[in-house]
């Protein structure tokens, strides 16, 4: 069981948009910073969005992040089939002890 | 380019010790916390350890808290993960990744291609 929970799942069709939802508490996504990442089978992860909603210079500007309390959002626009991945929220949770925490992950099938 | 390259995955008998290691380059290593996160088959991500720059804060998952031990020796690049008592739910594709900062708690933008552990008998 993730501490931050996503959906394990989401679908759409190519030229579509789509989001992903991550939730969590406020040790944790509210008050702290939220990364997303991609991850294609077989290969390691790769940030996507960080704080919040910042993208790295290499990725589109298809991808977008948003936060509101203790949820996050990712969302992606004009959907390709090479978006078609896992994409995992993450937070640091600061309660007894700092740790880091991953949701369950989200499979992306663009349709 | 910054590249994380993780080495020392194999299989290992339940009770059982493994040493991994990682080693950076492109990049200023020791300004940089690093962290070891671990893939189970067929699963999602879970985050196992996290060591400041100077090695001043480390932290570990629950699970593996007291089996496992993260430490660095910034005048090679290198990160390693001590992991003793291996237990069959420690199998999984082992990741090195860097923070953005020097201190733990950051976004994690550039990882290793992983080093895979199987602990079965």
């Amino acid at each position: 069981q993730s501490v931050l929970t996503q959906p394990p799942s989401v679908s759409a069709a190519p030229g579509q948009s789509v989001t992903i939802s991550c939730s969590g508490t406020n040790s944790n996504i509210g008050n702290n910073y939220v990364s997303w990442y991609q991850q294609f089978p077989g290969t390691a992860p790769k940030l996507l969005i960080y704080d919040n909603y910042k993208r790295p210079s290499e990725i589109p500007d298809r991808f977008s992040g948003s936060k509101s309390g203790t949820s996050a959002t990712l969302g992606i626009s004009g959907l390709q089939t090479g978006d078609e991945a896992d994409y995992f929220c993450a937070a640091w949770d600061r309660t007894l002890n700092p740790r880091c925490v991953f949701g369950g992950g989200t499979r992306l099938t663009v349709l | 380019e910054a590249q994380l390259v993780e080495s020392g995955g194999g299989l290992v008998t339940p009770g059982g010790s493994l040493r991994l290691s990682c080693v950076g380059s492109g990049f200023t290593f020791k300004s940089y916390s690093m962290n070891w996160v671990r893939q189970a088959p067929g699963k999602g991500l879970e985050w196992v350890s996290s060591i400041s720059g100077s090695s001043t804060y480390i932290y570990y998952g629950d699970s593996v808290k007291g089996r496992f031990t993260t430490s660095r020796d910034d005048a090679v690049n290198s990160l390693y993960l001590q992991m003793d008592s291996l237990r069959a739910d420690d199998t999984a594709t082992y990741y090195c990744a860097s923070n953005n900062d020097f201190w733990t708690e950051g976004y994690m933008d550039v990882w290793g291609k992983g080093t895979t552990v199987t602990v079965s008998s």
